[in-house]
Order: C-alpha cells, then sequence, then structure tokens
C-alpha cells in the first residue's frame, strides 16, 4: 500500500498563476483533508470531506477550492496564487469509525509564491 | 477558537533518558487525542492514539490522558538520538468528530 500520494512534491508559482494539488489515498478512508504548515503557526485546516460527494471549510479556506473527484482522490486548487500561499500543503485521510479516528499524512507538497 | 497548546522547546534530553512532552486543550468536548512525529522536512507522522483516561504503552511511548485537567502527555522511555523531531499533539473538535486541531509541536532534543 502507498497510503496517500501528493503531487507535485515540490512547485514555484508566480502572482496570478493557477494550479491543482492532486491527492490520493489507498487505504479506502472516507475523509480526507488538505493543511498548510507554516513555520510556527502549525498545520492549519484549508478543507475537508468527510465523505465522498461532501466538502466543507476548515480554518483557513480563503483562496483555495477543492474537488472530492472520487473517494480515493481530493484536489486542492488555488486559482490566483498570491506570495501569502507560499507554504508546505499536506493532505491526510482518516477512516472515522467508532473504535479509530486515526488521520494519515502524505508526504506534502512544498509551494513557493514568487 | 478551540486551542491545543505546546510548548515549542527546544526540550534536551540526555540519550537514555525519559522525555515527558505535554500538551494542553481548551474543547472540553474532544473525545480523541493523538501524538505525531515529524522529522525536519518530512510529513507528520502517526505514533500514538488515545481515546479515554488513563495511560497507553506502545513500546517505547506511553501517551498519558486526562480528561478532567484537559491535558495529553507523551512520555519517551530510553530516548535515543533518531527520537530527535517535533511532536505534535492533535485532538478532534467536540463539534464534529471530522476536525482535527493540531498543537504547533514541541521540538526534542536527544544528545548522544
Amino acid at each position: 500500500n502507498a497510503g496517500v500520494t501528493q503531487t507535485p512534491k515540490f512547485q514555484v508559482l508566480k502572482t496570478g498563476q493557477s494550479m491543482t494539488l492532486q491527492c490520493a489515498q489507498d487505504m479506502n478512508h472516507n475523509s480526507m483533508y488538505w493543511y498548510r504548515q507554516d513555520p510556527g503557526m502549525g498545520l492549519r485546516l484549508i478543507y475537508y470531506s468527510a465523505s465522498e460527494g461532501t466538502t466543507d471549510k476548515g480554518e483557513v479556506p480563503n483562496g483555495y477550492n477543492v474537488s472530492r473527484l472520487n473517494k480515493r482522490e481530493f484536489s486542492l486548487r488555488l486559482e490566483s496564487a498570491a506570495p501569502s500561499q507560499t507554504s508546505v500543503y499536506f493532505c491526510a485521510s482518516s477512516e472515522i469509525s467508532p473504535s479509530s479516528y486515526e488521520q494519515y499524512f502524505g508526504p506534502g507538497t512544498r509551494l513557493t509564491v514568487t | 477558537q478551540k486551542e491545543v497548546e505546546q510548548n515549542s522547546g527546544p526540550l534536551s534530553v540526555p540519550e537514555g533518558a525519559i522525555a515527558s512532552l505535554n500538551c494542553t486543550y481548551s474543547d472540553r468536548g474532544s473525545q480523541s487525542f493523538f501524538w505525531y512525529r515529524q522529522y525536519s522536512g518530512k510529513s507528520p507522522e502517526l505514533i500514538m492514539s488515545i481515546y479515554s483516561n488513563g495511560d497507553k504503552e506502545d513500546g517505547r511511548f506511553t501517551a498519558q490522558l486526562n480528561k478532567a485537567s484537559q491535558y495529553v502527555s507523551l512520555l519517551i522511555r530510553d530516548s535515543q538520538p533518531s527520537d530527535s523531531a517535533t511532536y505534535l499533539c492533535a485532538v478532534t473538535m467536540s463539534s464534529g468528530t471530522y476536525k482535527y486541531i493540531f498543537g504547533t509541536g514541541t521540538r526534542l532534543k536527544v544528545l548522544a
């Protein structure tokens, strides 16, 4: 099992450009998440999808859109990148059950917006 | 605003000692608690989960939960230089177990 995979690993954008970060999981998890991690700020939730067909905003959704393409895939889109979106982006998935809420992370995407 | 608080460190311990990492949380209804280890430049890796009051042991790691005090801790016995990393505490929010709140992490340095 690959677990949670993310593409690309690194990306440099110019201000105003758009891009989509891809995430896929092979653990048959229902829930998927997008976080950003900035120095001193910890992990902050951008969007999450509790199950296929649903998406909800997290703590810092402005400037982002998401698509839950199917149970395996959850993408994050930056429509018009800004320098404030320079960050490391992590995708995660979890199986919410009465006995477990454990969340597993992908390797991350390092994004720089100039 | 629901919060999870951790001392940023660095916490320095000698090799072979016990490292004690602490976390407090503000949402009294939180039900699930997690410890992640994150090496520099890598993604968070789940090392412990705990759901009920008391201690939970897994190898050299022990998680301790006290819901009345809203406190969760992680003990690492026989600390090794390879344990040097940032440890993140995470809790699920009572308003929806699909959402997790992370602390900013404690940096641990194990000195050889």
